[in-house]
């Protein structure tokens, strides 16, 4: 079992519209959640950090934490083009090491 | 500069060459990092250095050496690769008790031939 999954995409979502991005881990340990945001070419961005259940909001983007499921979710409104990217989830386990998933590949269309 | 600095941002390198990837960091960060990015693959952690110290070596193979001989400064030395060894090579740092917040360099992008 891969310790971070995500679904590698693409997905692709019309301008406007929210867009998903779903993470599980499998450490239940785990204490910190994050989301990294890499355009093609780039070198990954933190944009968004998670640390206790429920939602935290920052702008156009929601992050949405479940323990009790081991999922994490990065909500993006009002989706436009420059947010066309690859999105990382990144978990802190018990042993404080930042583990990536393979990431999912986001493309907003006009 | 600012932020984190890689060079080169690309290398061509022959399986017998020795090369060297250079990052340079200038956010006061007291940790670095480096990992390797395959396609279709999970960021891969190699090295932790925290105070210059090497603090972790996720079981990467001999023929990358790396040396960090101040905060600020971390190389990956390279020598006789292999072809399934190239990849985007990215440098990271923070601080050591904000090592979940990470600044990436823009990566060299490896081929070996």
């Amino acid at each position: 079992q891969k310790e971070v999954e995500q679904n590698s995409g693409p997905l692709s979502v019309p301008e406007g519209a929210i867009a998903s991005l779903n993470c599980t881990y499998s450490d239940r340990g785990s204490q910190s959640f994050f989301w990294y945001r890499q355009y093609s070419g780039k070198s990954p961005e933190l944009i968004m950090s998670i640390y206790s259940n429920g939602d935290k909001e920052d702008g156009r983007f929601t992050a949405q934490l479940n323990k009790a499921s081991q999922y994490v979710s990065l909500l993006i409104r009002d989706s436009q083009p420059s947010d066309s990217a690859t999105y990382l989830c990144a978990v802190t386990g018990t042993a404080s090491k930042l583990t990536f998933g393979t990431g999912t590949r986001l493309q907003v269309t006009l | 500069e600012t932020g984190v600095t890689q060079t080169p941002r690309h290398l061509v390198m022959g399986m017998t060459n020795k090369k060297s990837l250079k990052c340079e960091q200038h956010l006061g960060h007291n940790a670095m990092y480096w990992y390797k990015q395959s396609a279709k693959k999970p960021l891969e952690l190699m090295f932790v250095y925290n105070f210059k110290e090497q603090t972790e070596n996720n079981s990467v193979p001999s023929r990358f050496s790396p040396e960090c001989p101040n905060s600020s400064h971390l190389f990956l030395h390279l020598h006789t690769l292999q072809p399934e060894d190239s990849a985007l090579y990215l440098c990271a740092s923070s601080h050591v008790d904000r090592s979940y917040e990470q600044y990436f360099g823009p990566g060299t992008r490896l081929t070996v031939t």
